[in-house]
């Protein structure tokens, strides 16, 4: 199985830092991967897929980048909303694999 | 709106089976376009893919779990389940279903999740 490797384990920024969340792959998983986010108690939110489209009705300041086996997820000015865990997941081969998430915490 | 929504009995003991089911709205299941999938969150947070079920009956399974795991879809009552023989403490989870699109087997739309505890 692919392992997804993700960096911070955690963050702390303030409103209006730029954010960046990075997410390695074990093996090439082309652009066959997306993020999302999940606040306390419910499920994960589709923000990103094929590595950098953004999916409907989120927020433009979110972006995401990268092929093969490294990828980024940036916040480009964080906003008290954007609490909680950051996922990403590929979509390249069997078993589908998530990482072990960042949790981001607003100052 | 497009809607899943899952259900079971949220404690299960041992050795029993777990078993839950996905209520989907809004959508019909039969739509070919859509994969149904099953994925659980352990109590330290990290998520497992558990599986999907296609309107055909067609499955795929994490062969991590393929030994104890049966997926159906009943596509007259527009839902689908989940059955998982000789549970342990180990399958503790909140269970998610979910919805892909197609052959790209990201989740765009979940359930609310059914937090299942194993214990005697």
């Amino acid at each position: 199985a692919i392992q997804l490797t993700q960096s911070p384990s955690s963050l702390s920024a303030s409103v209006g830092d730029r954010v960046t969340i990075t997410c390695r792959a074990s093996q090439d998983c082309s652009i066959d991967l997306a993020w999302y986010q999940q606040k306390s108690g419910g499920p994960p939110r589709l923000l990103i897929f094929d590595a950098s489209s953004l999916q409907n009705g989120v927020p433009s300041r979110f972006s995401g980048s990268g092929s093969g086996t490294e990828f980024t997820l940036t916040v480009s000015s964080l906003q008290p909303e954007d609490f909680g865990i950051y996922y990403c997941q590929q979509f390249n081969q069997y078993p589908l694999t998530f990482g072990a998430g960042t949790r981001v915490e607003i100052k | 709106q497009v809607q899943l929504r899952e259900s079971g009995p949220a404690l299960v003991k041992p050795s029993q089976a777990l078993s839950l089911t996905c209520n989907v709205s809004g959508v019909s299941v039969n739509n070919g376009q859509y994969y149904w999938s099953w994925i659980r969150q352990h109590p330290g947070k990290d998520l497992e893919w558990i599986g999907y079920i296609y309107y055909t009956g067609k499955t795929y399974y994490n062969p991590s779990l393929k030994s104890r795991l049966t997926m159906s879809v009943d596509r007259s009552q527009s839902h689908f389940s989940l059955n998982l023989n000789s549970v342990t403490a180990a399958d503790t989870a909140v269970y998610y279903c979910a919805r892909s699109i197609g052959l790209r087997y990201f989740f765009d739309i979940w359930g609310q999740g059914a937090p299942v505890t194993v214990s005697s």
